[in-house]
């Protein structure tokens, strides 16, 4: 099946440091990603569609400089938490939809990452 | 908006019981609906989904119908196995945005 890859798995930093996740479809490419975060047994929340080569679409109240998306490749989007304070602790999660498949609702998700801002 | 109401976890049964968990969405026109889950450390894998109204959507021993007079799509499975311990999402996809919206999920235990 479709794979997605994502890195790092955890992450521990201090505050006011940039982190930088990266989303990789493995065997697909992509044209659209997603870009989720999960708070502690809560859902995940959409903070934005990831678009290859056009700027990312966010989802109301999330702040687009402090989450800085880029899709340059079919295969690779960044997600960068800039100037991180621990309130943006979390664990986020990508997702890519298979641009060739014709059943196009479908999203296969990576691992997910534990950011811990110090 | 849309959303989506899942029953609360954590839910612990013995192999081999019957398993549901609930689901009901809210949503304006005619969503796609799913199952997702997580095993422990890994990434959501699609369990099942349903596109359109009395739609079953089964995988794994797995079942869930959409059903759009109660907006429900409870996931149910007749007997559980060890392998089945994880998080379950359900989640609605709007059609023209694409976009999928998850309830809380649900973490599932079966004790030997």
């Amino acid at each position: 099946g479709a794979v997605v890859s994502q890195h790092p798995s955890r992450v521990i930093c201090k505050s006011g440091t940039s982190v930088k996740i990266e989303c990789r479809s493995l065997d697909f490419q992509a044209t659209t990603m997603f870009w989720y975060r999960q708070f502690p047994k809560q859902s995940l929340m959409l903070m934005a569609t990831s678009n290859e080569g056009s700027k990312a679409t966010y989802e109301q109240g999330v702040e687009k400089d402090k989450f800085l998306i880029n899709h340059a490749s079919l295969t690779l989007s960044t997600l960068t938490v800039t100037s991180a304070h621990p309130e943006d602790s979390s664990f986020y999660i990508c997702s890519a939809r298979d641009s060739a498949s014709g059943i196009s609702d479908i999203q296969y998700f990576g691992a997910g990452t534990r950011l811990s801002v110090l | 908006g849309n959303s989506v109401t899942q029953m609360e976890g954590p839910v612990t049964l013995s192999e081999e019981a019957f398993l549901t968990i609930n689901c009901t969405y809210t949503a304006t026109g005619y969503p796609s609906l799913f199952w997702y889950v997580q095993y422990p450390g890994e990434g959501l894998q699609l369990l099942l989904k349903a596109t359109k109204a009395d739609d079953k959507g089964s995988n794994k021993g797995f079942e869930a119908t959409y059903r759009k007079e109660t907006t429900s799509f409870h996931l149910e499975k007749g007997s559980v196995q060890v392998s089945d311990s994880a998080v379950y999402f359900c989640a609605l996809s709007d059609r023209g945005a694409q976009k999928l919206v998850f309830g809380q999920g649900t973490r599932l235990t079966i004790n030997p």
